[in-house]
């Protein structure tokens, strides 16, 4: 019973450079939430995203940061000119379904991403 | 003031003690209210899921919600080594696209020695 994959683990990038960070839900949930946790700080939503649709990114940073959710294939959490500001690890979680069934949240193993 | 404050602890208590672990929050729209506990670089594991007040108990574990007092705990009983991890708590309101968005607590580091 495959969970939550997230791919890669780790991620260097430099500044200026692109960082992509990508999800595959456990099978049979068709939503995804991106979460970043800050060294020394708890996570903080991010974005929420159903198949083809962005629910509430409430959570993103208004520059640089863009999520998707495609028909096929896995979310993917995208950073443009990434700072050293982004330094995190980036967990996506999936629930099953809608209304309350939502909150039981499945998270990956998550994205380390460095900036250096 | 952060919607929901956990002390960061760290929290070191020896095998077999009773470990509890505690949240307070100021959304009273918040309704649900979850345990994951997160080992060193993984992800964040569902411990606990609870829907308003009341208590709710799972083997070594029991969750109580105070929606009166905003304030939940976790209780951890005959704790063992392998509970060495950050637990956080977080929380979710009802009604449309808010069930999924959790607010989460700074998180407790627990280690328990032998």
């Amino acid at each position: 019973n495959a969970g939550v994959m997230q791919n890669p683990r780790h991620l260097v990038r430099r500044r200026g450079q692109e960082a992509r960070l990508r999800c595959s839900p456990m099978k049979g949930h068709s939503h995804v939430y991106w979460y970043r946790q800050l060294p020394e700080e708890g996570l903080k939503f991010m974005v929420y995203l159903q198949k083809e649709n962005i629910i509430d990114e409430s959570g993103m940073p208004k520059e640089r940061f863009s999520a998707e959710f495609p028909k096929e294939g896995p979310s993917i959490l995208r950073i443009q000119q990434v700072v050293r500001g982004d330094s995190a690890a980036y967990f996506c979680a999936s629930s099953p379904g809608e209304g309350p069934m939502n909150t039981e949240a499945f998270f990956g193993q998550g994205t380390r991403l460095t900036v250096v | 003031q952060k919607e929901v404050e956990q002390d960061p602890g760290p929290l070191s208590v020896p095998e077999g003690a009773i470990v509890s672990l505690n949240c307070t929050y100021s959304n009273s729209a918040f309704q649900y209210f979850m345990w994951y506990r997160q080992y060193s670089r993984k992800g964040p594991e569902l411990l606990m899921y609870t829907y308003s007040s009341g208590n709710k108990e799972d083997g070594r574990f029991t969750a109580q919600v105070d929606k009166s007092s905003k304030y939940i705990s976790l209780f951890i009983r005959d704790s063992q080594p392998s509970d060495s991890a950050t637990y956080l708590c977080a929380m979710s309101s009802a009604g449309g696209t808010s069930y999924g968005k959790l607010t989460f607590g700074q998180g407790t580091i627990l280690t328990v020695h032998p």
